[in-house]
Order: C-alpha cells, then structure tokens, then sequence
C-alpha cells in the first residue's frame, strides 16, 4: 500500500544551524512528493514540491531532494532562522487527489 | 481576497449532539477535501469531491456526512458526535488531479465533553 514515515518527531535547533529532515515512503504508482509547512494556529501550507521528472525543489531557502532508489525524500535549509518554527509534513500525493501525510516534526528555533 | 475560509473557527458541545461546520474557497478550484487533524497533529483525509461529486470516502464513521451545493461550498455534518471526535478539522481544494497543490483553510477545532 501507500505510507510514509517520518521518523523524527521533534527537532530543536539555534539560529544558523543546518536543518535536515528525513521522510521515507511506500507506493506501487509514480508519486508526486509534497512538504507542507504548517505554522500554530492555521492550515498546512505548500513548502515545495517534487515529482520524479526533477528529483529536486527549493523554496525559501528550503530544498527537497527525492531518491527514488531508496524511496526517501529529506528537506534541507542551511541556516534556519526562529520564523522557521513550526511543523513540517512530508506528503505523498497519488491517484484522485489524494495526499498521505506523514506523522510532522515540529522544529523549534532557540533564540 | 481568495482563499479558504472555514467556520466556526472553535466548537465546544456534547456527547450527541449534531454539529456542521461549514467551507467556502474562492480560488475557483473544482474540488475540495475535508481532513482530520487529531491531537498527534496527525493529518488523515476523510472525504474529497469534484464538481459536486463525491470522489473519496475514507473509512469513517457513518455519522460524518460531507455537504456540497456547489463547487465552491463543501460542508460538513456530524450527526451524534462522540469524545473521539474531538479534533481540528481542516478543509481543502485544488484543482482536479493528484499532483495539484491544495490549499488549506485555517481549521475548526472541535471539543466534544
């Protein structure tokens, strides 16, 4: 079936350190990969976005890259900063519009 | 100004009773999504409809009953609720198509004593 495992629950960091987020998943199809940012009090939103034909994306200083042989997709950014606060989803889309949502990790940026 | 908007944006009521909570999205997109938030933040879909059209119907109770008058409009109804149903509800749309980006509204938290 379709999965995806995010296995870091909580990460806490300083301002200026290196962000690295892992994700890994499960599916029979040709998926589309998704990070949704969410931050307290509203909805998810769209962080960036990677299919198999680009294997890459950035966004805000954030970039994803999807390994197809070994089924992960990690999220990066160099230097975090405190606005970067907040829980970050690794997502699965496949057929119909369906999107699986990993389990999120919070991060939390010390001062 | 385009987007999703959910109301009301707090619920506290009683085990049994009926609440509905209520979409609206103005960026002209055909399909929306209703999605369970529970207090892991664990997010889960539960319905999706395009054009009016049901399209995905997860496993959920048979209480939660989805309401669309029009594409733009997606509702949702929860005839007898129970304390499990204590959660953030959040509604979505897109445009048809499994890779689209979908666009979320703020959420309803529900509080079921």
């Amino acid at each position: 079936g379709n999965s995806v495992t995010q296995m870091q629950g909580q990460v806490t960091l300083s301002e200026e350190e290196f962000l690295f987020i892992n994700c890994t998943y499960s599916t029979t199809g040709y998926p589309t990969l998704f990070w949704y940012v969410q931050y307290p009090g509203e909805g998810p939103q769209l962080l960036l976005k990677v299919t198999t034909a680009n294997n890459k994306g950035s966004s805000r200083g954030f970039e994803a890259t999807y390994d197809k042989g070994t089924t992960s997709f990690h999220l990066q950014k160099a230097s975090v900063q405190e606005s970067d606060s907040a829980v970050y989803y690794c997502v699965l889309g496949y057929n119909q519009g369906k999107l699986i949502f990993g389990q999120g990790t919070k991060l939390s940026i010390k001062p | 100004e385009t987007a999703v908007f959910q109301t009301p944006n707090y619920h506290v009521t009683q085990v049994g009773n009926e609440v509905s909570f209520n979409c609206k999205q103005t960026l002209g997109h055909d399909t929306m999504y209703w999605y369970k938030q529970d207090s892991k933040k664990l997010l889960k879909i539960m319905f999706s409809y395009n054009n009016k059209q049901l399209i995905v119907n997860e496993t959920v109770p048979r209480r939660f009953s989805p309401q669309s008058s029009d594409k733009a409009h997606l509702n949702l109804r929860i005839k007898s609720v129970e304390p499990e149903d204590s959660a953030v509800y959040l509604c979505a749309s897109s445009y048809w198509g499994g890779e689209d980006t979908q666009y979320f509204g703020p959420g309803t938290r529900l509080l079921v004593l």
